[in-house]
């Protein structure tokens, strides 16, 4: 299993629409994990962060699943700002990250 | 308060010649790392410092690729003799000091580099 895996989309969605992206990691160490976003021809930012089972903020929910080594981005009530690739991340190291490919989003009017 | 600053953000350059990327790191960040985006690839690790220091210089594609940082607020990127294969974006990013390895990783706006 590569160490950090997402499916590259594109996930056309229109707006109001719930989405989820799922991403797969390798090293059964980590502890926290990351979600970033990424708009076009810009750098990554922090989305969100997932320490423990899980992490919710406003229309944004991340979940962990240990047992089989997998995190879920849920995004309800999409907007059009919301376009853009997110990107999970895992620790690779005491100070390095890990970062998958990215999975695409388009929301639609 | 400033982000990390990158220049230059676009470079052009030949087939052969030297290419130098600059970073200036957020104030009092001790973690800078050195990253490299490309579509086939995604975001890779190149290299990373700790108070100055390169810890972990194991992503550096070959000897053509050399980083340095001769103080807390600056590091370079150099690439000499440049390459078509090393057209990509180039993103800095710190790190606060110490604290868990969960620390945020704060980006700049990258170097877009083409080598024709």
């Amino acid at each position: 299993r590569k160490e950090v895996e997402q499916d590259p989309g594109p996930f056309n969605v229109p707006e109001g629409a719930t989405v989820a992206f799922n991403c797969t990691y390798s090293n059964s160490a980590s502890q926290s994990f990351f979600w970033y976003r990424q708009d076009c021809r810009k750098e990554p930012k922090l989305l969100m962060s997932v320490y423990s089972s899980g992490n919710e903020d406003g229309r944004f929910t991340a979940q962990l699943n240990r047992a089989s080594q997998y995190i879920s981005l849920l995004i309800r009530d999409s907007k059009l700002s919301d376009s853009a690739t997110y990107l999970c991340v895992v620790p690779s190291g005491y100070s390095t990250l890990t970062f998958g490919k990215g999975t695409m989003l388009l929301v639609s009017p | 308060d400033a982000g990390v600053i990158q220049s230059p953000r676009h470079e052009v350059t030949e087939m052969g010649q030297e290419v130098t990327l600059r970073c200036k790191p957020i104030s009092g960040h001790d973690y800078l790392f050195w990253y490299r985006q490309t579509m086939m690839r995604g975001l890779e690790l190149l290299i990373y410092f700790n108070n100055n220091v390169p810890i972990d210089d194991s992503g550096m594609p070959e000897d053509r690729f050399s980083a340095k940082m001769p103080n807390a607020s600056f590091s370079t990127l150099k690439i000499q003799p440049s390459e078509p294969r090393d057209s990509a974006v180039y993103f800095c990013a710190s790190r606060p000091r110490g604290g868990a390895r969960t620390d945020t990783q704060y980006f700049g706006p990258g170097t877009r580099l083409t080598v024709l």
